[in-house]
């Protein structure tokens, strides 16, 4: 089955700096990409995806890019605020698994002012 | 317009108990999925409906799990027997279609099995 990689699993940074999260996942298969973001005792929700006819998608300060030869895909914030401060998780699909999401362990990440 | 919704938020069960989850989808939301999230985890794959059918539940850790969702909406996720190893967050998320949609999570039921 698909298994997902995160890397880190916290990262520190400073207002206004960028962070960057990266997964790798096994199931060349796969093809839609979404990120969650869960903040402390909330429920995650979605701040981007992208599907695997697609190298790079943007969204204001979020990008994130895919590379489907290397089986990994990224997420890049710029110009942090700490309002940015959460778990981000990956995630991996196939459209024939019924939706059946392998996420990543997570990143915590925390941003100074 | 109203989200996923769960309840009981918290549930405190002594181990053997019997307890059931309820999860209020999107209306309209053909597909359901529950999710179980240990701490400091990302979310686990439990089981997947789509309307009342249920089409896979490969991600149910025992035969202690069952979910059900008898007319396509509300679906509850019974654990017989509790242990303290499902102690966890058990997550719902709804999506409008099949597969490749995006999934709108509710807040998550603690369970805390002592």
């Amino acid at each position: 089955g698909e298994n997902v990689e995160q890397h880190p699993s916290t990262l520190s940074v400073q207002e206004g700096d960028s962070a960057v999260i990266k997964c790798t996942y096994s199931d060349s298969a796969s093809n839609y990409f979404p990120w969650y973001k869960q903040e402390l005792g909330k429920r995650p929700q979605l701040i981007i995806d992208i599907r695997s006819n697609v190298g790079e998608k943007k969204d204001q300060r979020i990008a994130v890019t895919l590379n489907k030869t290397a089986k990994h895909f990224s997420l890049h914030i710029t110009e942090t605020q700490p309002e940015d401060s959460a778990v981000y998780f990956c995630a991996a699909m196939t459209t024939d698994s019924w939706g059946k999401f392998q996420f990543g362990a997570g990143t915590q990440v925390v941003v100074t002012p | 317009g109203a989200g996923v919704s769960q309840s009981p938020r918290y549930k405190v069960a002594k181990r053997g108990q019997d307890v059931a989850l309820r999860c209020d989808p999107i209306s309209g939301h053909v597909s359901l999925f529950w999710y179980q999230q240990a701490l400091g985890q990302g979310p686990e794959f439990l089981t997947y409906f789509q309307n009342e059918a249920q089409l896979d539940k490969s991600g149910l850790p025992s035969d202690r799990f069952f979910a059900e969702r008898p007319e396509g909406s509300v679906s509850t996720l019974k654990i017989q027997r509790t242990q303290q190893e499902d102690s966890a967050v058990y997550l719902c998320a709804s999506s409008l279609d099949g597969p490749g949609y995006e999934q709108y999570f509710g807040p998550g039921t603690r369970l805390t099995v002592t």
